[in-house]
């Protein structure tokens, strides 16, 4: 079974942190994604990444970075924590192609 | 660009009785769509996909869907709904763009099975 696992399922940090979240999968994939889940948007892609050091950004970047240094693992980085960014993130893995992703369990962050 | 839209927020079916969550793509070239399901505090779960062939396709926990070219929809359904089914389900299509590799989800139907 796909194994994709998130450092955190909540956190809960104060405006103007950085914040670090960490994904990691165990199926040698070369994919990564990091999305963001809000209520009656759906989910909206973030960063993403086809190689280890190679990043490209998603439909809302603004305020995010990202790191691959290892395939199976994925950061996504809040350089300067808003409120307006609570919500729930999901990170992704799958193949090259037209493949499925495997999800994480999601992390929940509150920036209060 | 690609997009699906799912014209339902909710969708409320009796246990045991056939349901449908609806889904319309707008693609340029083949359509490869997906349907993923969540459950309450999970991620997202891989149901099936259509990528090529026939337009009935089946998936995980009794879920099939069906590709329609004409009416550019990729319908869910199941023919007798459980109340475990409850969750929220997305539809998602292939974006050509970025190799290929990115999915463009809808907003997301919850469906809600009652007994």
């Amino acid at each position: 079974d796909v194994k994709v696992t998130q450092s955190s399922r909540y956190l809960v940090k104060r405006t103007g942190e950085k914040v670090f979240l960490e994904c990691v999968q165990d199926m040698d994939h070369e994919n990564m994604f990091w999305y963001r889940q809000d209520p009656g948007l759906g989910l909206r892609l973030i960063y993403f990444s086809y190689d280890v050091k190679m990043k490209e950004k998603g439909d809302i970047p603004e305020g995010y970075s990202v790191s691959r240094e290892k395939k199976e693992r994925f950061s996504l980085i809040l350089e300067s924590a808003s409120t307006n960014q609570t919500s729930m993130y999901l990170c992704a893995s799958g193949l090259q192609g037209v493949h499925e992703q495997y999800f994480g369990p999601g992390t929940r962050l509150t920036v209060t | 660009a690609q997009s699906v839209a799912q014209p339902e927020d909710q969708v409320n079916v009796a246990e045991g009785n056939p349901l449908t969550v609806k889904c319309t793509y707008s693609v340029s070239g083949n359509p490869y769509l997906f349907w993923y399901v969540q459950y309450p505090n999970r991620g997202l779960q891989f149901l099936l996909k259509y990528i090529t062939g026939d337009n009935l396709v089946k998936g995980s926990y009794g879920f099939e869907a069906e590709f329609n070219k004409s009416q550019t929809s990729f319908h869910l359904k199941k023919p007798s709904a459980l109340v475990s089914d409850s969750a929220l389900y997305f539809c998602a299509v292939r974006d050509a763009t970025g190799g290929g590799n990115k999915l463009t989800f809808g907003t997301g139907t919850q469906l809600k099975v009652e007994l």
